[in-house]
């Protein structure tokens, strides 16, 4: 059984630094991309930044380009997102998704997400 | 950067109903469009992926279609525990974006 475990969200002060964790299982997960997707309170989805199954092709959303970034180790099966300069408007539930294998398109499986709280 | 555009916002009707949800790009992803169920408190669940087709455990109420860009996501006999929101997603050149949701709420 799939499982994408995420930690590491909490409450930080505008311009602070978090670093979000996945942990993986189930799968072999060094032949998935994976992405990072998140949801403030009561709106809707926003994808914030996907690599591929190497780690070194990144992409990412325009409100986070510049200041987060997505990494992986294959060798421990965990994903992270280093979040740097944070603003009010990163508040959020932060989801770590897994790809359906490439070519193919649609995150197959979500973990339960972890909320950062961006206020003074 | 693709934008997606989803209508109707929400969508009122009753079990054993049809539900036809749309979605539109500001231009062509070719057939990379996923669509997926949210329930509140829940994680997202892929419905469809590649516009058409059925991820594992989906039932065949559930059929999506479409390419370049417009897409359709399609409940054929509402079941009670499909009153949800439905987002799109696409992805072009491996940037993505989602769609703002429709909900679909019992009439």
């Amino acid at each position: 059984e799939v499982q994408l475990l995420e930690s590491g969200g909490g409450l930080v002060q505008p311009g602070g630094s978090l670093r979000l964790s996945c942990a993986a299982s189930g799968f072999t997960f060094n032949i998935y991309a994976m992405s990072w997707v998140r949801q403030a309170p009561g709106k809707g989805l926003e994808w914030v930044s996907s690599l591929n199954k190497a780690g070194d092709d990144t992409y990412y959303g325009a409100s986070v380009k510049g200041r987060f970034t997505i990494s992986r180790d294959n060798s421990k099966d965990t994903l992270y997102l280093q979040m740097d300069n944070l603003r009010a408007e990163d508040t959020a539930l932060y989801y770590c998704v897994k790809d359906l294998r490439f070519p193919l398109f649609g995150g197959d499986s979500w973990g339960q997400g972890t909320l950062v709280t961006v206020s003074s | 950067e693709i934008v997606l555009t989803q209508s109707p916002a929400t969508l009122s009707l009753s079990p054993g109903e049809r539900a036809t949800l749309s979605c539109r790009a500001s231009q062509s992803v070719s057939n990379s469009l996923a669509w997926y169920q949210q329930k509140p408190g829940q994680a997202p669940r892929l419905l469809i992926y590649d516009a058409s087709n059925r991820a594992a455990g989906i039932p065949a109420r559930f059929s999506g279609s479409g390419s370049g860009t417009d897409f359709t996501l399609t409940i054929s006999n509402l079941e009670p525990e499909d009153f949800a929101v439905y987002y799109c997603q696409q992805r072009s050149n491996w940037l993505r974006s989602f769609g703002p949701g429709t909900r679909v709420d019992i009439k």
